[in-house]
């Protein structure tokens, strides 16, 4: 158990739809960080904070947005799904800003 | 332009021999490096971490990996391989991304299988 949560472990939705992920960092890190996992683009960094402030970002869509909250628990808000934003998305967290990453179990979504 | 590379998309080995899984990263100073194992359906798992010192680093699980600044790679090795690491493994490197942020990026993964 890395100590970093991720809520829900799957979810199912229809396209257009939009869905929030949610992730609780480790005790004491700061920096969380999420990732989409597809069988065709490998792991892709998506975005960083670090308390509470936007770090660094990736190749996030516009389309999505993440926001890390006073307590540092971590959204990651997917909107207007389409079927290719099936992916499996995990969250990690560091300590500092560049520091080893801690990864959750993820969250499987599918868009039927 | 600052990359990871894992040349091997999938390797084949035998239970009891020996392992080596290579990385090669692009980049204008040392980075951070590490190597993470993810098995099917699981998050990812750290294997171990280079910082700086010491350019032979061991793992947990028996793994250990060298880092060689002339050759810009970080490759993983274990002498003797279990059927329980069947996974797939990740070189990732801490890379400057601009305006002072550092950005964690992973090479494309290798997955290991293991015949009894």
């Amino acid at each position: 158990d890395s100590g970093v949560t991720q809520t829900p472990k799957h979810l199912i939705t229809a396209t257009g739809q939009r869905v929030t992920l949610r992730c609780s960092p480790r005790s004491g890190d700061l920096s969380v960080y999420w990732y989409q996992q597809s069988l065709d683009q490998g792991l892709q960094f998506l975005i960083q904070y670090y308390n509470g402030e936007e770090r660094a970002k990736g190749n996030i869509l516009e389309r999505f947005s993440a926001q890390q909250f006073p307590d540092l628990h971590s959204e990651l808000n997917l909107s207007s799904l389409e079927l290719g934003d099936s992916a499996l998305y995990f969250c990690a967290s560091s300590e500092g800003p560049d520091g080893e990453a801690f990864f959750g179990q993820g969250t499987r979504l599918t868009v039927v | 332009a600052q990359s990871v590379t894992q040349p091997d998309i999938h390797i084949t080995v035998s239970e009891g021999a020996s392992l080596e899984l290579r990385c090669n990263y692009s980049y204008g100073a040392t980075p951070y490096l590490f190597w993470y194992v993810q098995s099917p359906g699981q998050g990812l798992q750290l294997l171990l971490k280079y910082f700086s010192g010491d350019t032979l680093v061991q793992g947990i699980k028996g793994f250990e990996a060298e880092f060689k600044r002339s050759q810009s790679s970080f490759n993983l090795r274990k002498p003797s391989v279990h059927w329980s690491d069947a996974a797939e493994y990740f070189c990732a490197v801490v890379l400057y991304s601009g305006a002072g942020s550092y950005q964690l990026t992973f090479g494309k993964g290798t997955k290991l299988s293991v015949i009894p």
